[in-house]
């Protein structure tokens, strides 16, 4: 089993839709969890980070399931500009270090 | 805010020739930096953490004598792809992590990546 298992895509939604992503990870000793975006071509942004108690950002929303080991994140409103791969990220420490990245989950909004 | 310069951003080689990868942290110290390395459709996967001063740590897999790794200086760590071959064509991306205050752990910063293309 992969260490961080993402839907690969392309998800193809209108503009103005709401759609989620979903992320499992297999090291039930990780202890920091991350979405990052990444651009075609370019290195990957960090988008945010994951919280227990779920946590929001804008038009983005985040959350985080311990005992599933599953981590979501929900785009309200998707803008064009929101097309990209976005990138479930776990690290088995707190913090930053040896950052174990998903293959990422394609978003494609289209006007 | 904090950012991470790579240079080149693309290189086209030959096969057999060495390529150097330089990364830089511009405006933080880095005592880590990490290089990762991605293929088309793949995830980033992390090749070697490597600290200033010493040497490098590399992942499973991952030849220390292929990937020369230099960290010199707080700012400055080279990534030496020796004797190039296809099979290495690659989108190589480097990471830095802030210094910061004791404890406290900072964000990874990635740099721009260096898309290497043996022929």
């Amino acid at each position: 089993r992969k260490e961080v298992e993402q839907d690969p895509g392309p998800f193809n939604v209108p503009e103005g839709a709401t759609v989620a992503f979903n992320c499992t990870y297999s090291n039930s000793a990780s202890q920091s969890f991350f979405w990052y975006r990444q651009d075609c071509r370019k290195e990957p942004k960090l988008l945010m980070s994951v919280y227990s108690s779920g946590n929001e950002d804008g038009r983005f929303t985040a959350q985080l399931n311990r005992a599933s080991q599953y981590i979501s994140l929900l785009i309200r409103d998707s803008k064009l500009s929101d097309s990209a791969t976005y990138l479930c990220v776990v690290n088995r420490r707190k913090g930053y270090s040896t950052l174990t990245f998903g293959k990422g989950t394609m978003l494609l909004v289209s006007p | 805010g904090a950012v991470v310069s790579q240079h080149p951003s693309w290189v086209i080689c030959k096969s057999g020739t060495s390529v150097k990868i330089e990364c830089r942290s511009l405006d933080f110290q880095a005592t880590t930096m990490f290089w990762y390395r991605q293929f088309p459709k793949q995830s980033l996967m992390l090749m070697a953490t490597s600290n200033e001063g010493s040497k490098a740590t590399y992942e499973q897999g991952v030849e220390k004598d292929k990937f020369l790794i230099n960290h010199a200086s707080l700012t400055l760590s080279t990534l030496t792809v020796t004797s190039a071959h296809p099979e290495d064509s690659s989108f190589y991306i480097c990471s830095a992590r802030d210094l910061g205050l004791a404890g406290v752990t900072y964000e990874q910063y990635f740099g721009p990546g260096t898309r290497l293309t043996v022929t």
